[in-house]
């Protein structure tokens, strides 16, 4: 049971450049959603998903698309990639508002 | 709006003494709360969470934390302090009533253990 995967561990990006982060969950989970933790700012939500099809804005969205079109995958993608965007990326997953199992995260730098 | 404080972004305790790392939460609805952990180039992992029964919670690892209503505090404790403990921990709190997975994160503590 691979749990919450997510693809790549690393990347570093040009400014302008775009890119989408993988992830995936063998869970079944209904809910997922993407984070970003900056140093002293804890992680703050991207965006999110609770179920396929159906996608919200969490607290800054700016930036950044996603789609849910299985259950199993919710890609994160960047469009014009700046160096605000410079952060690790962790990708959770919960059933039946249970609690979130988190990925490990991808550590993008944009330069 | 719902926030979260945890006081001290770095703490160090020597191996075997008691561990405290503070949290101090705003919330405008009955909050459930959770302390995550996270290890070197890994996910996080909870470690324990309130819901509105008990209000000492006993977590993974000896960790244990009290809901205390009329300080708005859930401050992690654990009686013995073990190498393996160091690591970043998280407090958190649910974004909605009675939500475990739309949560609100402080902005971490870094717990180093002393040999």
């Amino acid at each position: 049971n691979a749990g919450v995967t997510q693809t790549p561990k690393f990347q570093v990006l040009k400014t302008g450049q775009s890119m989408t982060l993988q992830c995936a969950q063998d869970m079944n989970h209904e809910y997922m959603s993407w984070y970003r933790q900056d140093p002293g700012m804890g992680l703050r939500l991207i965006h999110y998903s609770v179920g396929a099809g159906i996608t919200d804005q969490g607290e800054v969205p700016n930036g950044y698309n996603v789609s849910r079109s299985t259950t199993e995958d919710f890609p994160l993608r960047l469009l014009s990639a700046a160096p605000s965007q410079t952060s690790v990326y962790f990708c959770a997953s919960s059933s039946n508002n249970s609690p979130l199992h988190f990925g490990n995260g991808t550590r993008l730098t944009v330069t | 709006a719902q926030s979260v404080t945890q006081l001290g972004s770095h703490v160090s305790v020597s191996e075997g003494a008691l561990v405290l790392l503070r949290c101090n939460y705003s919330s405008s609805v009955p909050p459930y709360l959770f302390w995550y952990v996270q290890y070197p180039n890994q996910g996080l992992q909870l470690l324990l969470k309130y819901t509105s029964a008990a209000t000492l919670v006993k977590g993974i690892n000896g960790f244990e934390a009290e809901f205390k209503k009329s300080e708005t505090s859930f401050h992690l404790t654990k009686p013995s302090a073990h190498m393996s403990d160091a690591a970043e921990y998280f407090c958190a709190v649910s974004d909605r009533a009675g939500s475990a997975r739309q949560l609100t994160f402080g902005s971490g503590t870094q717990l180093t253990v002393l040999p």
